[in-house]
């Protein structure tokens, strides 16, 4: 099984939809978890870190599932320049290690 | 500050050839990391290090030697480069469980 798990999609969903994407952690001892976005041929980039009380910044909503090991990412009112690959990346017990999942490819159209 | 800087941004080299791709960053980050990305694979840690004169192997370290002598610089070494490590390579550093900062990748071809 892999460490971190993401539905790879693609997602394909039209201006203003709501659309969210899950991922699966394996390691019970993970103590961080953080979505990223990722543009084409572009480095990776924090999108917003996740929290056990789950956490919101304007149109996207992040929550964390100890119990079941699992993070969710909720966007709101899909913009076209939403579209990039979501990456899903937890710590380990310590916090020198970061694994992430494979990404899923969100394609907003107009 | 310049964040994380990678040299070089393209490189092809021959199979057999070693290489080193650099890697530093200005904001006195105690870890560093090497991933690759290929593509369906998502980013896969190489090496990290959680300080200076420390590094430990991620999730595929064969291939690939690194040192940490300073807090800024973490070169990336292809002992005898192979096809199978054709790539985009990105070096990243933070600060214990805050934001990680990537540089901007290098683009490597193996022939």
């Amino acid at each position: 099984r892999k460490e971190v798990e993401q539905d790879p999609g693609p997602f394909n969903v039209p201006e203003g939809a709501t659309v969210a994407f899950n991922c699966t952690y394996s390691n019970s001892a993970s103590q961080s978890f953080f979505w990223y976005r990722q543009d084409c041929r572009k480095e990776p980039k924090l999108l917003m870190s996740v929290y056990s009380s789950g956490n919101e910044d304007g149109r996207f909503t992040a929550q964390l599932n100890r119990a079941s090991q699992y993070i969710s990412l909720l966007i709101r009112d899909s913009k076209l320049s939403d579209s990039a690959t979501y990456l899903c990346v937890v710590t380990g017990a310590s916090y020198g290690k970061l694994t992430f999942g494979q990404g899923t490819i969100l394609t907003v159209h107009p | 500050n310049a964040g994380v800087t990678q040299t070089p941004k393209f490189q092809v080299l021959k199979t057999g050839q070693s290489m080193t791709l650099q890697c530093a960053q200005d904001m006195n980050h105690e870890y560093m990391s090497w991933y690759r990305q290929d593509p369906g694979m998502g980013l896969r840690l190489i090496h990290y290090s959680v300080g200076a004169g420390i590094t430990d192997q991620g999730e595929v370290p064969n291939g690939y030697n690194v040192s940490r002598s300073t807090t800024e610089d973490f070169p990336l070494r292809l002992l005898s480069a192979a096809p199978s490590q054709t790539s985009v390579y990105f070096c990243a550093s933070r600060e214990g469980a805050d934001t990680q900062y990537f540089g901007p990748g290098t683009r490597l071809t193996v022939l």
